[in-house]
């Protein structure tokens, strides 16, 4: 059954450094999303992608978040400098015919 | 470190026994909604869908009720394994947009032999 692929599975930075999370949707799929979850809390969604364009962006989602589909397979995350709140698991999600599947998640942790 | 996250409703039910699991959601022009299993260190996994044209619908072992009245869902998991130990969110959208999901908070289901 195809899933949702993420890479990698925990990434530790530094408060400042950059990071990029990757993801592998599902190959037929059109709709791509980032979303977060903070510990303990609930998913918070961050952005949408399609045709190479953010659809929708949450408050969350600022000027040091960004998004890519560099090539015909993978979609990136991208957080330009980061700060001690950006900890949390970041999860990859692609749209089938109405549900959302979610990948197993990158959990960042900023030092 | 790590901040401290907000407790989350449990629900303990013993091996056998019916779990019924509770959920509002927020916008009345929600058309679709969806229940994800998490388990630990996981991404959410889908477990049963509704559509706001039905109050009911059935799945393997899972049922999910509607009552758009008071914007409220319910998961109904019969006869509760271990392996259903989880978290359990409720999520909920527009259909034929594309839209965002917004997740409610979650109830942890923990499962006693």
């Amino acid at each position: 059954e195809p899933e949702v692929t993420q890479t990698p599975s925990h990434q530790v930075t530094q408060m400042g450094q950059e990071v990029i999370l990757r993801c592998v949707p599902i190959s037929n799929h059109l709709y791509f999303y980032w979303y977060r979850q903070i510990l303990g809390q609930k998913v918070e969604f961050l952005v949408s992608f399609y045709n190479n364009e953010i659809s929708e962006k949450s408050e969350i989602f600022d000027d040091q978040f960004s998004v890519e589909r560099p090539d015909g397979s993978n979609f990136t995350l991208k957080i330009r400098s980061t700060k001690l709140e950006d900890s949390a698991m970041y999860f990859c999600a692609s749209l089938g015919a109405e549900t959302q599947y979610f990948g197993p998640g990158t959990r960042l942790l900023v030092l | 470190g790590e901040s401290v996250g907000l407790h989350l409703p449990t629900l303990s039910v013993q091996e056998g026994d019916n779990s019924i699991i509770n959920c509002a959601y927020s916008n009345s022009a929600s058309d679709y909604f969806i229940w994800y299993k998490q388990e630990s260190g996981k991404g959410p996994q889908f477990i049963i869908d509704i559509r706001s044209n039905m109050d009911k619908r059935q799945g393997q072992r899972v049922t999910v009720l509607l009552n758009k009245t008071v914007k409220h869902l319910s998961l109904q998991i019969a006869a509760t394994q271990p392996g259903d130990s989880a978290v359990y969110f409720c999520a909920e959208t527009l259909t034929g947009t594309a839209s965002k999901l917004t997740f409610g908070t979650g109830t942890r289901l923990q499962v006693t032999l």
